[in-house]
């Protein structure tokens, strides 16, 4: 069974940075493409970010283009997101997600984070 | 990218059928055959349903199905039931390897 485990969000300060990790486990975690996708509240999800299955290539949402930074760790079966400059818009639960088939197939459950002064 | 449009809700009673749709544009939804479907109870992770306008993951009861005509993609729970009731999200890839969601439809089962 896939699982997928987020950690690391928390209350920040405007400008403030946050390192947010995935652990997952039940599927050969180096085979397959890795996304981000927030969901801020009372809104829709919006994805975020999103890695190939051996790191190599990265792509970016607009909203958060050279303030986060998506990386994985193969033999550690880790999916990590560096946030950097947050903004109180940034403000959300933020889920890791397999992405298979053009689709996010696996959710982790989240983790909350908050940016307010 | 501007979200999916979806109607903030619809209902049904149980056994009847609810249709929930998501209009985009022909650089999303009319573009690519690659519409997704989540349905979101409260307080949990969203749960994929349809992928590919109309392809259902293993373990998604078959009462759940999607179509799509130009640039607006349907899902359609047929033989509605308690636990059907969540918030459903369409997504659909944008190219450029990017991805938008709609804003959600929340379905009530009378």
């Amino acid at each position: 069974e896939v699982q997928l485990v987020e950690s690391g969000g928390d209350l920040v300060q405007p400008g403030g940075s946050l390192r947010l990790s995935c652990a997952a486990s039940g599927f050969t975690f180096s085979s397959y493409m890795m996304a981000w996708v927030r969901q801020g509240p009372g809104k829709g999800p919006e994805w975020v970010a999103k890695i190939k299955a051996d790191g190599r290539e990265k792509y970016y949402a607009d909203s958060v283009k050279g303030r986060f930074t998506v990386s994985r760790d193969n033999a550690q079966n880790s999916l990590y997101l560096q946030v950097d400059s947050l903004r109180v818009e940034d403000t959300a639960v933020y889920y890791c997600a397999l992405d298979a088939d053009y689709s996010f197939k696996s959710w982790g459950q989240g983790t909350l984070v908050t940016v307010s002064s | 990218q501007s979200a999916l449009t979806q109607p903030p809700s619809a209902s049904g009673s149980p056994g009847q059928s609810v249709t929930i749709s998501c209009t985009g544009t022909s650089s999303d939804v009319g573009g690519y055959n690659h519409v997704s479907w989540y349905q979101q109870h409260p307080g949990k992770a969203p749960k994929l349903m349809i992928c590919e306008v109309n392809k259902r993951p293993s373990g998604v009861p078959d009462r759940f199905s999607g179509s799509k005509s130009g640039n607006t993609a349907s899902l359609t729970v047929s033989g509605l039931q308690a636990e059907d009731e969540a918030d459903y999200y369409c997504s659909s890839y944008t190219g450029g390897n990017g991805w938008v969601f709609g804003g959600g439809t929340k379905v009530t089962v009378l």
